[in-house]
């Protein structure tokens, strides 16, 4: 069976600090790869997606980036964090087939607060 | 950038009321819709996968509805349960690469 881990749970950073999250799907191969961010009061909003090993695309500009370093590895960076880079991260992945459309999986999330 | 919109944005419903809520979403290009359910402290879990028009899945008690030519989906909870009280969010499925979310449906089933 498949899973989606995320790591940390929770982290605490102050301005101006690196970020680091990382995803790692299990037990499927060649996964599209999702990030999306909840902010306050906000819904799902979707950062980067990639549909293969180092291919990105960036949904919104901002300080983030996303890099795909393995088929089932997805992580999330900044290297100067912001006050409204605060919020819910979550991590998904689909099945891929052309003319298909897949559920999506999410992983646990991380709560990222910045101070 | 698709525009997906959904109403209300929140509801209070007694415990063994039906309900449904509405999910809007432009039907040009149409390829898929998705709806999940997001309950406090856990990850959004999938309901349906829709992508014909005139579909219409259910699972238990929820239902739900697709019209791609004028491009809206309703979700039907009938005998609602305090179990049901959750976000349920719509998404629009851009040619199984990138998702557009709506803002969600929190419901929340009184006792």
């Amino acid at each position: 069976s498949q899973t989606i881990h995320q790591w940390p749970a929770t982290l605490v950073q102050p301005v101006g600090s690196p970020l680091s999250l990382e995803c790692t799907v299990e037990g499927t191969s060649n996964p599209n790869l999702y990030w999306y961010r909840q902010a306050a009061g906000r819904g799902l909003q979707l950062l980067f997606y990639s549909v293969g090993i180092g291919q990105i695309s960036s949904e919104v500009p901002q300080n983030l980036s996303a890099s795909r370093p393995q088929d089932r590895q997805f992580i999330l960076s900044s290297k100067k964090l912001l006050l409204s880079d605060s919020g819910f991260y979550l991590c998904a992945w689909t099945n891929t087939r052309a003319g298909q459309s897949y559920e999506q999986y999410f992983g646990p999330g991380t709560r990222l607060t910045v101070t | 950038i698709l525009n997906v919109e959904q109403s209300p944005q929140s509801l209070h419903v007694q415990e063994g009321d039906s309900t449904n809520f509405t999910c809007s979403f432009p039907s040009s290009n149409f390829y898929a819709l998705h709806w999940y359910r997001w309950e406090t402290a856990k990850s959004p879990e999938a309901l349906f996968v829709m992508t014909l028009n005139g579909d219409e899945k259910k699972k238990g008690r929820i239902s739900a509805t697709l019209n791609t030519k004028e491009g809206y989906s309703y979700l039907y909870i009938k005998g609602s349960q305090p179990e049901d009280s959750a976000t349920y969010l719509c998404a629009s499925d851009n040619y199984g690469q990138n998702f557009v979310f709506g803002p969600g449906t929190r419901l929340s089933v009184l006792p």
